[in-house]
């Protein structure tokens, strides 16, 4: 149980574009979800944080106009890159976590399999 | 702020020998989790162990064991007999322990290559 997908795995595309990725809880309503950035050989860095129905908390440095976060159901969060430039190339991943999930779970974020965003 | 150290960059080790990965955290909370996951080239984060701060307990699990001293803030984890399937990134992290506040403070990783 507790299976997070996320679409696309990767996308191409051109600068100045913008990109939409999706973060899916499949088998659990996700309450909150986390989108993480990690560039290569680096740490996850929390971007942002969004809860069902509410306006997302953004990482301090993070620009809340150009990655716009978009949870308006309890499965499904969304992240949409604006105006992508190349130095957003990187790797995407989110986490989904629910206070209603097994009590020896509860806390626990589950990640998904992460989306690659090459900027040419 | 909350902070996690893993000191060690990369480690090479032989197959079969026995690896422990260091991580030491800082908080200023009582209650929080501290989480081992693996990163394989592939990209896709796979949870290790969450451990509660309440609970000091050493833990195994296969070749896998955690020690978790509260005294020196460190949570280390130890592969034994390692093999080249544990190649990959380890990350330590830290999250605070109310609902709503779970996001997670990960350290550098400590990327491991087993040398068959």
């Amino acid at each position: 149980g507790a299976v997070v997908s996320q679409h696309p795995s990767w996308v191409i595309c051109k600068s100045g574009t913008s990109v939409k990725i999706e973060c899916r809880s499949l088998d659990f309503q996700a309450t909150t979800m986390f989108w993480y950035r990690q560039f290569p050989k680096q740490s996850l860095m929390l971007m942002a944080t969004s809860n069902e129905g509410s306006k997302a908390t953004y990482e301090q440095g993070v620009e809340k106009d150009k990655f716009l976060i978009n949870h308006a159901s309890l499965t499904l969060s969304t992240l949409t890159v604006t105006s992508a430039h190349p130095e957003d190339s990187s790797f995407y991943i989110c986490s989904a976590s629910s206070p209603f999930t097994r009590l020896d779970t509860s806390y626990e974020q589950y990640f998904g399999p992460g989306t690659r965003l090459t900027v040419t | 702020a909350q902070k996690v150290t893993q000191a060690q960059t990369e480690i090479s080790v032989v197959e079969k020998e026995d690896v422990t990965l260091d991580c030491v955290y800082e908080t200023r909370d009582t209650t929080y989790y501290l989480f081992w996951y693996k990163q394989p080239p592939s990209g896709e984060l796979v949870f290790l162990i969450r451990r509660n701060s309440f609970d000091e307990q050493n833990e195994i699990s296969g070749r896998y064991s955690w020690n978790f001293q509260k005294s020196t803030s460190s949570f280390n984890f130890t592969i034994t007999a390692s093999q080249v399937v544990d190649s990959a990134v380890y990350f330590c992290a830290l999250s605070e322990a109310s609902f709503g506040n779970e996001k997670l403070t990960f350290g550098t990783g400590t990327r491991l290559t087993i040398i068959p």
